[in-house]
């Protein structure tokens, strides 16, 4: 069935420096596609999303950038903060239909 | 936005017995959503429960063994029943609403219970 995975199960970065967490997706007819933050003991809290039809979407220090060619979403996290340590899942969602499909989930762990 | 609890927010429980998971939401909300995300996991849908009808499961999901209810709008229970060691996971709900910057509606979660089966 059609699926969200994503390249690394887990990223460590240091402090001050940027990251990139990476996301693959199988399901081409989805129309949105977004980004969570779980912290530990929380459940997701939205970041930051985008929609098909772009490529580029940018909030605070944050960036998410999507390659349909290949079928690629990544979220970059600027100027890396303690408090970003935690796990980052990419999900995707199709207009119409309300569920999300998440995927894997990374850990990022942020190095003082 | 949304705000949502849930209760318990973490139990130990003895297989074969049941346990009854508490969602509120502070908004009247058509949609509620139940996830589990077993340790270490990502979310997987268990069902979407609408107020009135009854839930709705994802493949690998029975009402037997997960029965939701969907009293009102602000409200809804799963209960994972006869519960064995695998069922440990975190048990999460979750409702539609708009995020701030978001495009599109999307769901909030509560911050989910944490249920470990000896």
């Amino acid at each position: 069935g059609e699926s969200v995975g994503l390249h690394l199960p887990t990223l460590s970065v240091q402090e001050g420096d940027n990251s990139i967490i990476n996301c693959a997706y199988s399901n081409s007819a989805s129309d949105y596609f977004i980004w969570y933050k779980q912290e530990s003991g929380k459940g997701p809290q939205f970041i930051i999303d985008i929609r098909s039809n772009m490529d580029k979407r940018q909030g605070q220090r944050v960036t998410v950038l999507l390659n349909k060619t290949v079928k690629h979403l990544s979220l970059q996290i600027a100027a890396t903060q303690p408090g970003d340590s935690a796990v980052y899942f990419c999900a995707e969602k199709k207009l119409g239909n309300e569920k999300l499909t998440f995927g894997t989930g990374t850990r990022l762990t942020i190095i003082p | 936005s949304a705000v949502i609890s849930q209760k318990p927010s973490r139990d130990i429980c003895q297989r074969g017995t049941s346990l009854t998971i508490q969602c509120q939401v502070d908004s009247q909300v058509t949609m509620m959503f139940w996830y589990r995300q077993q340790p270490g996991q990502s979310l997987t849908l268990i069902a979407t429960a609408n107020q009135g009808s009854e839930a709705t499961y994802e493949s690998g999901f029975v009402i037997d063994k997960f029965p939701i209810s969907r009293p009102n709008l602000t409200f809804s229970t799963l209960t994972v029943s006869n519960m064995s060691p695998e069922d440990s996971s975190i048990y999460l709900c979750s409702v539609e609403g708009q995020w701030t910057g978001a495009s599109t509606d999307t769901q909030y979660f509560g911050p989910g219970t944490r249920l470990t089966v000896l």
